[in-house]
């Protein structure tokens, strides 16, 4: 198993600029999520899902766009970028919203950054 | 408010001397579980410990070791005879089993560790 991976691990973009942030995993999890992480602000909440064609808002969802066509992969969409943007984006996944209680596995992250 | 404090941001120490990271929660759940997450200077998440709430015994794991307080809702990280491979971000977390944000994770700021040769 790959386990959740991520790409690209790094990202540059200039303002106004779209991109999708890919995240996939191979362990036929239903409950995924994006976070962002920013210094000295710990990871928030972007969006989650709890199945195929199901997402759904977290903590700081404004400027992203997520969906979920398949099991596997959740990618975290961002249609006009920002500077405020700019931040290292990690995806979670777990089997079940449930035992997301318990264990979530988290990717590697993309470092993005927006000029 | 946080859910998860970590007022310590920072914390340098030598290499042999034991470190105290300390976590305070918030919940009004019965049923949460915590955790301690690493990030080292690679930038992954590393997952350390979880812990649920009905379970209030220390852990020792190695040098590292948790103290759960239900009655002071704080979950410290102690590492003992600390190496300059324990420098690192350290970040404490909570989920909840209430049902609108069963799954989420509430994470701390973090603790930026520096252990010095």
């Amino acid at each position: 198993n790959a386990g959740v991976t991520q790409t690209p691990k790094f990202q540059v973009l200039k303002t106004g600029q779209s991109m999708t942030l890919q995240c996939a995993q191979d362990m036929n999890h239903e409950y995924m999520s994006w976070y962002r992480q920013d210094p000295g602000m710990g990871l928030r909440l972007i969006h989650y899902s709890v199945g195929a064609g199901i997402t759904d808002q977290g903590e700081v969802p404004n400027g992203y766009n997520v969906s979920r066509s398949t099991t596997e992969d959740f990618p975290l969409r961002l249609l006009s970028a920002a500077p405020s943007q700019t931040s290292v984006y990690f995806c979670a996944s777990s089997y079940s919203r449930v035992s997301a209680l318990t264990e979530q596995y988290f990717g590697p992250g993309t470092r993005l950054t927006v000029t | 408010a946080q859910k998860v404090t970590q007022a310590q941001t920072e914390i340098s120490v030598v290499e042999k001397e034991d470190v105290t990271l300390d976590c305070v929660y918030e919940t009004r759940d019965t049923t949460y579980y915590l955790f301690w997450y690493k990030q080292p200077p690679s930038g992954e998440l590393v997952f350390l410990i979880r812990r649920n709430s009905f379970d209030e015994q220390n852990e020792i794991s190695g040098r590292y070791s948790w103290n759960f307080q239900k009655s002071t809702s704080s979950f410290n990280f102690t590492i003992t005879a600390s190496q300059v491979v324990d420098s690192a971000v350290y970040f404490c977390a909570l989920s909840e089993a209430l049902g609108s944000t069963l799954g989420r994770l509430y994470f701390g700021r973090g603790t930026q560790l520096t252990v010095w040769p």
